[in-house]
């Protein structure tokens, strides 16, 4: 398989400020990395498609203004929420496809926005 | 369109019992994989298992087993003798195709209470 970590693990931020999170491929050089959202008792939506070197490519009806992601390198991939509100308040995962086809996912972010 | 349906919401079974999860899937494509990940009360999501669109064999491992079957669409979950630490949110996931980089589709999942 393939080690995906994410940093912060959690974070509580005052509504209007901005949020990075960070998601690291240790193992294997991620061309793609894709980030998804879960609410509470919900299933996960993905929100983005993260090609290193090159623009996110959003899913319908995700704000790519509010949400700005950044795949700078084959290892990491950012996505800062941008003048967070409480609705934002959610459980960011990220992923890698790993060598073998199969979607890796980092421990998750939790952000709370008060 | 792709959609994966998993029917149970919640179940709750006493320990040692088997347990089995539905999932159903819809998809257009021919090729496609299908997925099991397990998510425990710490979030973080578990691989379970990975089933190309070819490979109809049963597969076993240890206490899980899982049964694809083409004709109905469904890859269904069993687990035998469960355990307490079995306790999670299963998550049934469909590829919309057999690239490394294809989307994968989740359905709603099921949480899974184990009794002790």
């Amino acid at each position: 398989g393939a080690v995906v970590s994410q940093h912060p693990s959690w974070v509580i931020c005052k509504s209007g400020t901005s949020v990075k999170i960070e998601c690291r491929s240790l193992d294997f050089q991620a061309t793609t990395m894709f980030w998804y959202r879960q609410f509470p008792k919900q299933s996960l939506m993905l929100m983005a498609t993260s090609n290193e070197g090159s623009k996110a490519t959003y899913e319908q009806g995700v704000e790519k203004d509010k949400f700005l992601i950044n795949h700078a390198s084959l290892t990491l991939s950012t996505l800062t929420v941008t003048s967070a509100h409480p609705e934002d308040s959610s459980f960011y995962i990220c992923s890698i496809s790993g060598g073998d086809d199969t979607q890796y996912f980092g421990p998750g972010t939790r952000l709370t926005v008060l | 369109a792709q959609k994966v349906t998993q029917a149970q919401t919640e179940i709750s079974v006493v320990e040692k019992e088997d347990v089995t999860l539905d999932c159903v899937y819809e998809t257009r494509d021919t090729t496609y994989y299908l997925f099991w990940y397990k998510q425990p009360p710490s979030g973080e999501l578990v691989f379970l298992i990975r089933r190309n669109s070819f490979d109809e064999q049963n597969e076993i491992s240890g206490r899980y087993s899982w049964n694809f079957q083409k004709s109905t669409s469904s890859f269904n979950f069993t687990i035998t003798a469960s355990q307490v630490v079995d306790s999670a949110v299963y998550f049934c996931a469909l590829s919309e195709g057999m690239n490394r980089d294809d989307k994968i589709i989740f359905g709603k999942g099921t949480r899974l209470h184990i009794l002790p």
